[in-house]
């Protein structure tokens, strides 16, 4: 049981480019999520799925897109990416709602964008 | 605005001795609140889920409180060792909706 999945750990942009941070989980889980860490702020939303081909966006979707074609994998993608971008992302997944299930975080994927 | 403020922000200790951890929050609806553990370079990690009902949870060496009345929650760690070592984050879980609001963290460092 890998858990969530975050490809890739680390990875550098330049203005403008575009890339996909991919997350897969194996506990079959409906729920999934992306969230941003920077520092000196708590972890915000980006967007969610309660389930497959269900997305919403949360707290800072602006720049960003996601899709949920199967209940495994839940990327993010950059569509032009900008200096403010640079973070770093988590996936997080649970069983059931994000209110009364236990949320599981990858292990982060550290953008720079230059 | 729902919010959930953390202190202090940094601590040190000696490996060894007890610390407690403070989190205030102004989060209504009030679903649950979590403490989680984050390693550096790391993903963070659940310790305990508390309910409205829950005034106290325990996981290992670790305790957490909590005052609803107040809005106010606490973890305590005992007889810390190194591995204790990280940032502790203070998540309340809001009623009715999927919205989970975050601490900014308490950062930890065991010294031996």
């Amino acid at each position: 049981n890998a858990g969530v999945t975050q490809t890739p750990k680390f990875q550098v942009l330049k203005t403008g480019q575009s890339m996909t941070l991919q997350c897969a989980q194996d506990m079959n889980h409906e729920y999934m999520s992306w969230y941003r860490q920077d520092p000196g702020m708590g972890l915000r939303l980006i967007h969610y799925s309660v389930g497959a081909g269900i997305t919403d966006q949360g707290e800072v979707p602006n720049g960003y897109n996601v899709s949920r074609s199967t209940t495994e994998d839940f990327p993010l993608r950059l569509l032009s990416a900008a200096p403010s971008q640079t973070s770093v992302y988590f996936c997080a997944s649970s069983y059931s709602t994000v209110n009364t299930g236990e949320l599981f975080f990858g292990e982060g994927s550290r953008l720079t964008v230059l | 605005k729902n919010q959930v403020e953390q202190s202090p922000q940094s601590l040190i200790i000696l490996e060894g001795k007890n610390c407690t951890l403070q989190c205030n929050y102004t989060v209504s609806p009030f679903s649950n609140l979590r403490w989680y553990k984050q390693d550096t370079g790391r993903g963070p990690v659940s310790l305990t889920i508390m309910t409205f009902s829950e005034n106290t949870k325990s996981n290992g060496r670790y305790t957490a409180t909590l005052d609803a009345d107040t809005k106010q929650s606490s973890l305590h760690i005992t007889a810390s060792q190194l591995s204790d070592s990280a940032s502790y984050i203070c998540v309340v879980s809001e009623g009715g909706n999927e919205k989970l609001t975050f601490g900014t963290g308490t950062r930890l460092t065991i010294i031996p």
